[in-house]
């Protein structure tokens, strides 16, 4: 069964701190790993897919890296309306359509 | 920005009683996926279907859950005879047709429909 762990359960940061946060992943045959943004009472936003090991995406102050086992979400000078829920899920299987596999999300917030 | 509706947003309903959900995917799409998310849990998949055809419902409880796509209209998650356990955030997701194996198409989710059970 695929299985997806998401670090730290929760990460509070200043204004301008950045960090990383962590998706640890157990799958046969991944097809993709996505990165979305939960906002309190929305839906998932989605925001990077990666597809293979040493794959990067970037946008604004986000960076997304995937290895063999894990993906990173790199925060580079946060700010406050970066708090959110961030979520990984993984898609596994010979198609490119299926159902997604969730981490628990990692919380994050910035305080100014 | 037409993105995935869902309606209604907050549904309340007492124990026995059936809830249907609606989810409209976003135009274009022709894939539709509806995933729960309990308290304190994080998303879990329940069902993916194309126009009149449900693709895999391995995430489906096996009774009172049913979900339909038809061929004119919106995606409808149906729960019969709602239990306290059915509390829960629900969420559709839709994705446009493929562009060949190798390109995985990403889900895009609408804000989802809150059922509270009395």
């Amino acid at each position: 069964e695929d299985q997806v762990t998401q670090s730290p359960e929760a990460l509070r940061l200043q204004e301008g701190e950045s960090s990383s946060l962590n998706c640890s992943y157990t799958v046969s045959g991944l097809r993709g790993l996505f990165w979305y943004r939960q906002d309190p009472g929305k839906g998932p936003e989605f925001l990077f897919t990666l597809y293979s090991a040493g794959e990067e995406k970037e946008k604004e102050r986000l960076k997304a890296t995937l290895t063999k086992k894990e993906s990173f979400l790199h925060i580079t000078a946060p700010k406050p309306e970066d708090s959110a829920t961030y979520l990984c899920a993984v898609l596994t299987g010979g198609t490119s359509y299926g159902k997604l596999t969730f981490g628990q999300g990692t919380i994050l917030t910035v305080h100014p | 920005n037409a993105g995935v509706m869902q309606n209604p947003r907050h549904l309340v309903r007492r124990r026995g009683q059936e809830a249907r959900l609606r989810c409209s995917p976003m135009k274009g799409h022709s894939h539709v996926y509806w995933y729960r998310q309990l308290p304190e849990e994080g998303l879990k998949f329940m069902v993916y279907l194309q126009k009149e055809n449900i693709i895999d419902e391995s995430g489906m409880p096996k009774e009172r859950f049913s979900a339909e796509f038809p061929k004119e209209g919106p995606s409808i998650l149906r729960i019969q005879q709602v239990v306290r356990g059915d509390s829960a955030a629900y969420f559709c997701a839709s994705s446009p047709p493929g562009q060949g194996v190798r390109i995985v198409q990403p889900q895009h989710f609408g804000d989802g429909t809150r059922l509270s059970i009395l």
